[in-house]
């Protein structure tokens, strides 16, 4: 079966400090992979998703980058961190093609200092 | 670009009873509608899902409907259990190219009291 891991689980940053959120799926090829980011109440907001390795298409403009160096690994960076940043981020993937639904990871609670 | 909105934002209802959500969208081609239940500062987790080319669609004690005339869709719980109580969110895609993005409402807090 497939799972997809997510660390870390919380993380505490000071503005201005960089960041490296990393996801991985287990049991499947070639999966689409999306970053999310949800604010403390509200829906998820799509930041990035990739449809293969080194294919990464943005949403939304930010201070966020988001890199595939591998089939299954799917990390969102960031090289200084604002306030505004805090917030659930979750991964998720689904199987490749069109009508598949998507399975989310545990997520990253980022609170920024 | 797809817009989803959301109501109610807040729902409760006593244990036993139906709850009713409703979202509508903005974008006429969008064609996979999946509803997700998020339990406090858990995953969310696909419930049900539907594409555009069917009505309804059920899972034991939920169901949803869908309405491509008026742009929206609904999630039907009967028999709510207060394991039901959690947030449950809506979305939209257009599903092309191999891939779908998700716009996802708000959110609807349900609470199921015993």
């Amino acid at each position: 079966s497939q799972t997809i891991h997510q660390w870390p689980a919380t993380l505490v940053q000071p503005v201005g400090s960089p960041l490296s959120l990393e996801c991985t799926v287990e049991g499947t090829s070639n999966p689409n992979l999306y970053w999310y980011r949800q604010a403390a109440g509200r829906g998820l907001q799509l930041l990035f998703y990739s449809v293969g390795i080194g294919q990464i298409s943005s949403e939304v403009p930010q201070n966020l980058s988001a890199s595939r160096p591998q089939d299954r690994q799917f990390i969102l960076s960031s090289k200084k961190l604002l306030l505004s940043d805090s917030g659930f981020y979750l991964c998720a993937w689904s199987a490749p093609g069109g009508f598949q639904p998507q399975h989310f990871g545990d997520g990253t609670r980022l609170s920024i200092l | 670009g797809e817009n989803v909105e959301q109501h109610p934002s807040t729902l409760s209802v006593q244990e036993g009873d139906s709850a009713v959500i409703k979202c509508t969208y903005s974008d006429s081609a969008s064609n996979y509608f999946p509803w997700y239940k998020q339990e406090l500062g858990k995953r969310p987790q696909l419930i049900i899902d539907i594409r555009s080319n069917v009505g309804e669609k059920k899972d034991q004690r939920i169901a949803v409907t869908l309405n491509k005339t008026a742009k929206h869709f609904s999630l039907h719980i009967t028999e709510t259990q207060p394991e039901d109580s959690a947030v449950y969110f809506c979305a939209a895609s257009i599903v092309s190219g191999g891939y779908n993005k998700l716009i996802f409402g708000a959110g609807t807090r349900l609470a199921v009291h015993p």
